[in-house]
């Protein structure tokens, strides 16, 4: 079991230009979450998914940040006309399907993408 | 919505002492803690968590204890070594929701 995987690991942009990240679940996960993080700050929730559904986006900024998780590939986090701020390192975490029994809340998290904003 | 706040920020031991990280939650629905610890450059990962009906567990160096009438729950080290030096989280959700709210880390650093 491969576990979450995130794609890039690094990513730097220049202001305006548009961020795109990846995250693929473990096996066997049907939901996805991300989070962003800034230095020395906690995990701040942003978006809850599954399959070609946005459960809870009560974390995302309403403008310029969007998220889709597609029936086939991987959940992307878009970040259009990115600005210093957003520089952040952005994790993905996954957890079993609901409908898979037991009450298992575990999140597995990926190695998270650092997003560098010039 | 629930808030959890983690205390100290900091906490620096030296190598076999003890350590004791603190949560406290707001939401009595509230019914999964877990514990992450995240090393430098690294994802989260995590290490120990507790459900509302017990109110301790156990595993080898590390413990956790849940006073559910207080709302707070409790991380403990013994015998700290050098290569536990991490951010340590702690999280509260409950159970219809799998999203936890996340404290905002302490920096545990264990001189050798």
């Amino acid at each position: 079991n491969a576990g979450v995987m995130q794609n890039p690991r690094h990513l730097v942009r220049r202001r305006g230009q548009e961020a795109r990240l990846r995250c693929s679940p473990m096996k066997g996960h049907s939901h996805v979450y991300w989070y962003r993080q800034l230095p020395e700050e906690g995990l701040k929730f942003m978006v809850y998914l599954q399959k070609e559904n946005i459960i809870d986006e009560s974390g995302m900024p309403k403008e310029r940040f969007s998220a889709e998780f597609p029936k086939e590939g991987p959940s992307i986090l878009r970040i259009q006309q990115v600005v210093r701020g957003d520089s952040a390192a952005y994790f993905c975490a996954s957890s079993p399907s609901r409908t898979s029994g037991g009450s298992n809340n575990e999140q597995f998290f990926g190695p998270g993408t650092r997003l560098t904003v010039l | 919505g629930e808030n959890v706040e983690q205390h100290p920020s900091t906490l620096s031991v030296q190598e076999g002492d003890s350590a004791v990280i603190k949560c406290t939650y707001s939401d009595s629905a509230s019914n999964y803690f877990p514990w992450y610890k995240q090393e430098l450059g690294k994802r989260p990962q995590l290490i120990i968590d507790i459900r509302s009906n017990v109110g301790e567990k156990k595993d080898q160096r590390i413990a956790v204890t849940l006073n559910k009438t207080a709302k707070h729950f409790s991380l403990h080290i013994t015998e700290t070594q050098p290569e536990d030096s991490a951010v340590y989280f702690c999280a509260a959700s409950k159970g219809g929701s799998y999203i936890p709210t996340f404290g905002r880390g302490t920096s545990l650093i264990v001189h050798p």
